[in-house]
């Protein structure tokens, strides 16, 4: 079946402008994951969902991070007034079950200007 | 703070040797310890899972070690091809959803 999928590939903002991105899970699976990845490192946590529940977002770096996953399943990571710093890839993984694998899918890179 | 590091940061070999990648971490109270690849402009592939119960797991030419009371794990690849050339990335799991990713390695099989 299709494999984790995100939108936008790409997204170019000037700084101080929101931005949203989605990422949509394989079918089934309950867990999903947001990370942070800066430009030669390694991917950082953002935050963690269990269905609908946001389990933990110890990993969103200010208080203009702000995730959902309202129905279970597609999840939108939403970033506020953004800074240069904020530029980075952005992944998104699911797995089955919180013990299971994760499945990544392609990542965002957004560019703040 | 647990830290995951990856030795060396590149590395550039002919078609047909075998390697090793390195990956340390400071908390020995893994969950597991999973490998992944990483191909430019996509995600992160999984390669092997070790739990930490375990000391390996083979998937064809890898095969990946864990040592905990050490802090290390080797992801061995024989026979390396050019495309087996990517981005390797070792990230360490300490509960069941606190992945910590090293920086990683970048490969380069040269035909």
């Amino acid at each position: 079946g299709a494999g984790v999928s995100q939108s936008p590939r790409y997204k170019v903002a000037k700084r101080g402008q929101d931005v949203a991105l989605r990422c949509d899970p394989i079918s089934g699976h309950v867990s999903l994951f947001w990370y942070q990845q800066a430009l030669g490192q390694g991917p950082e946590f953002l935050t963690y969902f269990q269905n609908e529940a946001q389990l933990d977002k110890s990993g969103l770096p200010s208080d203009r991070f702000f995730a959902e996953r309202p129905e279970g399943s597609v999840s939108t990571l939403k970033i506020q007034r953004t800074q240069q710093e904020d530029s980075a890839v952005y992944l998104c993984a699911s797995s089955l079950n919180v013990v299971d694998t994760q499945y990544f899918g392609p990542g965002t890179r957004l560019t703040v200007l | 703070k647990q830290e995951v590091t990856q030795i060396p940061a590149a590395l550039s070999v002919p078609e047909g040797e075998n390697l090793v990648l390195n990956c340390s971490f400071t908390d020995s109270a893994i969950y597991n310890l999973q490998w992944f690849r990483q191909d430019p402009g996509k995600g992160l592939t999984s390669l092997l899972l070790i739990q930490s119960s375990q000391r390996e797991q083979t998937s064809g030419r890898l095969n990946a070690s864990l040592d905990k009371s050490s802090g290390r794990s080797t992801l061995y690849i024989a026979a390396s091809q050019p495309g087996d050339s990517a981005t390797y990335l070792c990230a360490v799991a300490y509960n069941n959803n606190d992945m910590r990713f090293g920086a990683g390695t970048r490969l380069t099989v040269k035909p």
